[in-house]
This record gives C-alpha cells, structure tokens and sequence, in this order.
C-alpha cells in the first residue's frame, strides 16, 4: 500500500491560465475527497466522490472548478482562469468502509501546492 | 452548522513538559473526533480519534477524551520530545464521514 499521491507536488502558473491536478488513491478506497488549506488554515472542504459519483460540492468550488473521477479510481481538480486567490496547497484524501461499520477515517496525500503569479 | 476552534500556535515547550492542545467543537449530531498532525513536508496523519462521547482516543503517548458535555476534545501528552514539534490539526467528522471540518491547527516546537 503506497497512500494516496498527488501529481504534480508544485505548480506556478500565470493568473487566467488552466491547471489540472491528479490524485490517486489507496487501491480500494471507494471515497475520495478534495480540500483545500491555505497559509495558516486547516484544510477546507472542496468535494467528494463515492466511487465515480461526485455527491457533494462545497460552495466553495466556484464555476471555474471542476473534479471528475471518471472510472472511480483516480481523480482530476481542474481550476480554469487561475486568480491569485487560489493560491494554495490542494489536498486530497481517500477512505474505505470496513466489513462491518461505518466509513472511517480519511488517509491525506502529500497536497499540491499551487501559486498564481 | 458544524465548526472547530483550536488554541492558536505557536506553542513552545522544553524536551519532557506537559503538553495540552484545546480543541472545542459545534456540531449538528453526534460527530466523529479526530487529532491529525503535520510534519513539515508532509501530508496530514491520523493521530488519534473518539467517535463516541466519554471515548478516550490514545497514540504514540498523545491522549484525547471526548467530552459531549463541554465540547471539547484537548490533546494532552505526559512528556515531549522534540521530534513531536509539528502542526496538530483537531478535526471532525458528521455522521456519515462524508466531510471533515478541520481547526487552525496548532505549531508545536520542541526544544531540547
């Protein structure tokens, strides 16, 4: 069992340009989720997936985010027309439901730092 | 809605003192307890958690109880080592462990 990655670890782009993060999960982990933790802060809550299925969005995700996880595997943040207020580390995590009982706690990836010049 | 409140950092302490973190709590429910910590450079680890009120969650010495009539969920540990010095992040979770709501996070350093 690797954890959960997260590609790329940093990333600089120009303000109004597309980026796009991946994240892989622990193999088997039928949950994923999308955080979001700037300078100073815990992590904030983005979007989550049950299997392919998107179920929730924060209304922090504005029209300008988009998550997919298209095979309920790995999964992909997009942010189109980066402003500077996105800068931030991009945090994913995954968790499983054991035999018996209810979902658990989240494993977190190493986060993708993201600065909009 | 739900919400965590954690002491602000940083929290500076010799090698071998006693450690306490606040961490209190709004919930709609019954929520979930969590302590997560963040070594620089890394990503955020499970620490310690209590799903249930009067839990005692325990690990690598750290000590939390869950207490439903404070709301409140302090990490203690009885003896710090510098390798402890980290951020820790008191967290929970709804019913469904859909969705977790993280504190500030608190800076711990450790001197020796």
């Amino acid at each position: 069992d690797t954890g959960v990655s997260q590609d790329p670890r940093h990333k600089i782009t120009k303000r109004g340009q597309n980026v796009t993060f991946r994240c892989d999960p622990i193999s088997e982990h039928n949950r994923l989720y999308w955080y979001r933790q700037t300078l100073g802060q815990g992590p904030e809550f983005l979007t989550y997936f049950q299997n392919e299925a998107q179920l929730e969005k924060s209304r922090l995700l504005s029209d300008r985010f988009s998550a997919e996880r298209p095979k309920g595997s790995f999964s992909t943040l997009e942010i189109q027309r980066t402003e500077q207020g996105d800068s931030a580390m991009y945090l994913c995590a995954s968790s499983s439901r054991p035999a018996s009982g209810p979902y658990n706690e989240q494993f977190f990836g190493p986060g993708t730092r993201l600065t909009v010049l | 809605g739900n919400s965590v409140t954690q002491m602000e950092g940083p929290v500076t302490l010799s090698e071998e003192a006693f450690l306490t973190i606040n961490c209190t709590y709004t919930a709609t429910g019954y929520p979930s307890l969590f302590w997560y910590v963040q070594y620089p450079g890394e990503g955020l680890q499970l620490l310690l958690k209590a799903t249930k009120a009067d839990d005692k969650g325990s690990n690598k010495g750290f000590e939390a109880t869950y207490r439903k009539e404070t709301t409140s969920f302090h990490l203690e540990k009885g003896s710090v080592q510098v390798s402890d010095s980290a951020v820790y992040f008191c967290a929970l979770s709804n019913y469904n462990f859909n969705k977790f709501y993280f504190g500030s996070g608190t800076k711990l350093n450790v001197k020796p």
